[in-house]
């Protein structure tokens, strides 16, 4: 069965620390890996993605994500949070041109 | 850049009412996928079509819901006699067949009294 599981509901971390959101994903083929940025009442905004080549992918808004296919995982990070970045962020995993499978997503707050 | 638009944005309706919401997908996109996320949770995918045709569907998508993409543009999904438990919001993405990135629209949020 086809299922991604984010291990954290919700992070809290001062401004200007550092982020790590965690994914697994269990998936028959070899997916790609999605992550994906929800501000309150907006849709989806795409971060990055990954298929093959270099583990570490460099994404918009200074977010970068390391994958770990052996172990079936991804982390999300950020060097250095802004207010801006709290929302709810999603791992995915599908194949090219087929549904998503989502994770429950992860809520970020970030303090002053 | 005109992205994934969706129409309404809300919908507040009774119990038993039908409700239609619309999806725009990037022009270029063949591909076009419904999903439903409700409070708390990502995203459940329900159905997509390849231009006008629909390739799959969700048992999420029970009989009371239905697709179409007539002319392979936009999308339109109908709830008919609404439940408490189809408040939600329902998100359209667009992509291409063979690619792999989805491009979500701001979604349609639905609350059923």
């Amino acid at each position: 069965a086809q299922s991604v599981t984010q291990p954290d509901i919700h992070i809290t971390v001062s401004e200007g620390a550092s982020l790590e959101l965690r994914c697994n994903y269990s998936y028959g083929a070899t997916p790609y890996l999605f992550w994906y940025v929800q501000s309150p009442g907006q849709g989806l905004q795409l971060l990055l993605k990954y298929f093959s080549g270099d583990t570490l992918v460099q994404g918009i808004k200074g977010f970068e994500a390391e994958f770990k296919r052996s172990q079936s995982s991804s982390n999300l990070r950020k060097p250095s949070v802004h207010w801006s970045d709290a929302a709810e962020y999603f791992c995915a995993v599908g194949e090219a041109g087929q549904n998503f499978v989502f994770g429950p997503g992860t809520r970020l707050s970030v303090l002053p | 850049d005109t992205g994934v638009s969706q129409d309404p944005r809300h919908k507040i309706t009774k119990r038993g009412q039908n409700v239609t919401f619309r999806c725009d997908p990037i022009s270029e996109h063949n591909r076009l996928y419904w999903y439903r996320q409700t409070l708390g949770q990502g995203p459940e995918f329900l159905t997509y079509f390849q231009n006008e045709a629909q390739l799959e569907k969700s048992r999420l998508l029970s009989d009371r819901f239905s697709a179409e993409r007539p002319k392979g543009s936009f999308s339109t999904l109908e709830i008919q006699r609404t439940e408490q438990g189809d408040s939600a919001m329902y998100l359209c993405a667009s992509g291409s067949a063979g690619t792999d990135t989805q491009y979500f629209g701001p979604g349609t949020r639905l609350t059923v009294l």
